[in-house]
């Protein structure tokens, strides 16, 4: 069964500081999606990870993949308040399912 | 471009009624997802097509939902008839292939009284 694990669950943060949310998975898979969704809102795709080892930059956000530890990590650098909502990361698991991790929310406070 | 497009945004039903949830994908996108999202459980992905054929159903909760794709460029979630316990947004999303990256559109919410 296809797993995948966020920590934390909520992060709630002061602007200005770093964090890191961890996202385990158990396949072996090589594509790895982060997402970002506003409260009431839709997803929105922010990275798509595909090899071992690839990083991707977005202004304050970074994600990498580990496929040999199955962890991607979403870091965080000098948070700002627009920068709250419920992160995702998903595991296509070798397969066309996309499965979702449960998703952290982030609270950035001034 | 348009994006994904679904409708109704909102849907406030009673129990034991038809729900039918539609689903316009993003032109030349070959493959379409129907995902629920509750709080308790999360995102739950329910039926998937490619080019317009199921493949994937095990995600249905139970035989009262029903999901088709007549051509490229429509689809269809039913729930027949509703419960409470079905109340939830639903999403649809679309990708160029089976294992691309997933557009999401912005979801139908779900009532049931």
């Amino acid at each position: 069964e296809l797993k995948v694990e966020q920590n934390p669950l909520f992060l709630s943060m002061q602007e200005g500081k770093n964090y890191t949310i961890y996202c385990n998975y158990s396949t072996t898979s090589d594509r790895l999606y982060w997402y970002r969704q506003d409260p009431g809102k839709s997803l929105e795709s922010l990275f798509v990870l595909l090899s071992n080892g690839a990083v991707k930059q977005e202004g304050r956000l970074m994600a990498s993949l580990d496929t040999k530890a199955r962890l991607s990590t979403l870091h965080i650098t000098a948070a700002v308040h627009d920068l709250s909502a419920t992160y995702f990361c998903a595991d296509q698991g070798g397969s066309e399912k996309l499965v979702f991790g449960k998703g952290t929310k982030l609270t950035v406070n001034p | 471009d348009a994006g994904v497009i679904q409708s109704p945004r909102h849907e406030v039903t009673e129990m034991g009624q038809e729900v039918t949830l539609r689903c316009k994908p993003i032109s030349g996108h070959n493959s379409l997802f129907w995902y629920r999202q509750t709080m308790m459980r999360g995102l739950e992905l329910l039926i998937y097509f490619n080019n317009n054929v199921p493949i994937d159903d095990s995600g249905m909760p139970e035989d009262r939902f029903s999901a088709k794709m007549p051509n490229a460029s429509f689809s269809t979630l039913k729930i027949q008839p509703s419960e409470p316990r079905d109340s939830a947004v639903y999403f649809c999303a679309s990708s160029p292939t089976m294992t691309g990256e997933l557009f999401f559109g912005e979801g139908s919410r779900l009532t049931v009284l």
